[in-house]
C-alpha cells in the first residue's frame, strides 16, 4: 500500500516569506499527486495535481510543485506568502491504476503572520 | 451547482448509538468515498465505491458500513457510535476510471461527536 509523509506539522512563516512544504510518498508504480488546502472552517479544495508531462505544475493562488520522480517527491511552493494563506494542507497520492483511491499525509498547518 | 452535500453538519451521539450520515453528488461521479480526519492524523479512508452496487474498504472501516444503491448516493451507518468515532468525516467524488487523474471534490464534513 502507498503513503505519504509530510514533513513539518506546524509552519509559522511572516507575509512576503518563501514557502516549501515537502512532500515524500513511497509506491514503486504510476502515481497521481495532488496537493489540498483546508482553509479555516471549510472543506479540502485541489490547489494543484500532477498526472502526467511537465513535472512543474502550477495551481491556484501562485502555488506551485515539483514532483522528482527519483526522490519520490511532490513538494509544495509558494515565493511570498499571504496572511490568506493560513490554512492545513495535504500532500496526496492515488495509483494511477486506481485515481480515486487517495492516500493523505498527516498534513501541515501553516500560520501566516502579518 | 450542488456538488457533494454532507447531512448533517453537527451531531452528538450517546455510546451504542446508530446513526447514519448522508453524502450525494450531483456530479455523476463513479467514484465516492468516506474519509474521517482526526488531528495529526490527515484523512483516512473509511469505504469507497466505484460505481453503483460496488463497495470496498478502506484503511479504518471498522464499525462503519456504507451502500451504493445509486450513483448519486453514498450513505456512511455508524452501527453502534463509540467515543473513538469522534471525528470530522467528509465525502468525497471523482469522475471514475477510464483516464481520471483522481481529483477530489469534498462535501463540507460532518463533525460527529460520541459522548
Amino acid at each position: 500500500a502507498q503513503s505519504v509523509s509530510q514533513h513539518n506539522h506546524h509552519v509559522i512563516l511572516s507575509e512576503a516569506a518563501s514557502l516549501e512544504l515537502g512532500c515524500n510518498y513511497s509506491y514503486g508504480g504510476t502515481v497521481n499527486l495532488f496537493w489540498y488546502v483546508q482553509y479555516p472552517g471549510q472543506h479540502l479544495q485541489l490547489l494543484l495535481k500532477y498526472f502526467s508531462g511537465d513535472p512543474l505544475v502550477k495551481g491556484i493562488k501562485g502555488f506551485e510543485a515539483e514532483f522528482i520522480k527519483s526522490k519520490f517527491s511532490f513538494n509544495l511552493r509558494k515565493p511570498s506568502v499571504q496572511w490568506s494563506d493560513t490554512a492545513e494542507y495535504f500532500c496526496a497520492v492515488s495509483r494511477a491504476t486506481n485515481a480515486g483511491k487517495s492516500t493523505f499525509g498527516d498534513g501541515t498547518t501553516l500560520t501566516v503572520k502579518p | 451547482n450542488a456538488g457533494v452535500t454532507q447531512t448533517p453538519k453537527f451531531q452528538v451521539l450517546k455510546t451504542g448509538q446508530s446513526m447514519t450520515l448522508q453524502c450525494a453528488q450531483d456530479m455523476n461521479h463513479e467514484y465516492m468515498s468516506w474519509y474521517r480526519q482526526d488531528p495529526g492524523m490527515g484523512l483516512r479512508l473509511i469505504h469507497y465505491s466505484v460505481g453503483a452496487g460496488i463497495t470496498d474498504q478502506g484503511e479504518v472501516p471498522n464499525g462503519y458500513n456504507v451502500s451504493r444503491s445509486t450513483t448519486e448516493d453514498f450513505p456512511l451507518r455508524l452501527l453502534s457510535a463509540a467515543p473513538s468515532q469522534t471525528s470530522v468525516y467528509f465525502c468525497a467524488s471523482s469522475y471514475g476510471a477510464g483516464g481520471d487523474t483522481g481529483e477530489l471534490f469534498f462535501g463540507e464534513g460532518s463533525r460527529l461527536t460520541v459522548l
